[in-house]
């Protein structure tokens, strides 16, 4: 059984930084892609970013692009979400998911990030 | 990249059918066989139940189906049950490792 828990959330002011981290089990970590996707309160879903499963390539959305990096350790089943530059505008749920044939077919429950002066 | 459209809302007394579209461009909807849906219920995180435009995974009853035609997707619920009471965002590759969501349907059962 797949199983997604992410940590790090909290609150930060505008131009803080924060990391995120995703803990995998339930699956071979190392054959996946990996995806953030973030909810802003009250809000739709929105696409963050993507990391293969050997960590050699990330794409990211043009709203995060140079503020944001994800990275993982495959040695520990782990995702991370680097997050710097921090706006307002980036407070949502943050969920890591798994890709599947251009999906993703497991979440974790999500961590909520707050940037507040 | 602009979200996808979708109706703000849906509604269907039990049993019937609920259709929602989902309207992209030529560079998302209309140019990928890779649109798939979400079934969000509140507080909860989304879950998988179309891939592939018309695809189910495992577990998700046949009254989901999904569609296209050119530049709009449809997810179509049939047979309705109180608990398809939620939010359903549709997705869709973009090309270049890029994805954008739909603004998102939320479904009522009255």
């Amino acid at each position: 059984q797949v199983h997604l828990v992410e940590s790090g959330g909290g609150v930060v002011q505008p131009g803080g930084s924060l990391r995120l981290s995703c803990a995998a089990s339930g699956f071979i970590f190392s054959n996946y892609g990996m995806h953030w996707v973030r909810q802003a309160p009250g809000k739709g879903l929105e696409w963050v970013g993507f990391i293969w499963h050997d960590g050699r390539h990330e794409d990211y959305a043009d709203s995060v692009k140079g503020r944001f990096t994800i990275s993982r350790d495959n040695s520990k089943n782990m995702l991370y979400l680097q997050m710097n530059s921090l706006r307002v505008e980036d407070t949502a749920m943050y969920h890591c998911a798994k890709d599947v044939n251009w999906s993703w077919d497991s979440w974790g429950q999500g961590n909520l990030v707050t940037v507040s002066s | 990249q602009s979200a996808l459209t979708q109706p703000p809302s849906a509604s269907g007394s039990p049993g019937q059918s609920v259709t929602i579209s989902c309207t992209g461009t030529n560079g998302d909807v209309g140019g990928y066989n890779y649109v798939s849906w979400y079934q969000q219920h509140p507080g909860k995180a989304p879950k998988l139940i179309i891939y592939d435009v018309t695809k189910r995974p495992s577990g998700v009853p046949d009254r989901f189906s999904g569609s296209k035609s050119g530049n709009t997707a449809s997810l179509t619920v049939s047979g309705l049950q109180a608990e398809d009471e939620a939010d359903y965002y549709c997705c869709s590759y973009a090309g270049y490792n890029n994805y954008v969501f739909g603004t998102g349907t939320e479904v009522t059962v009255l």
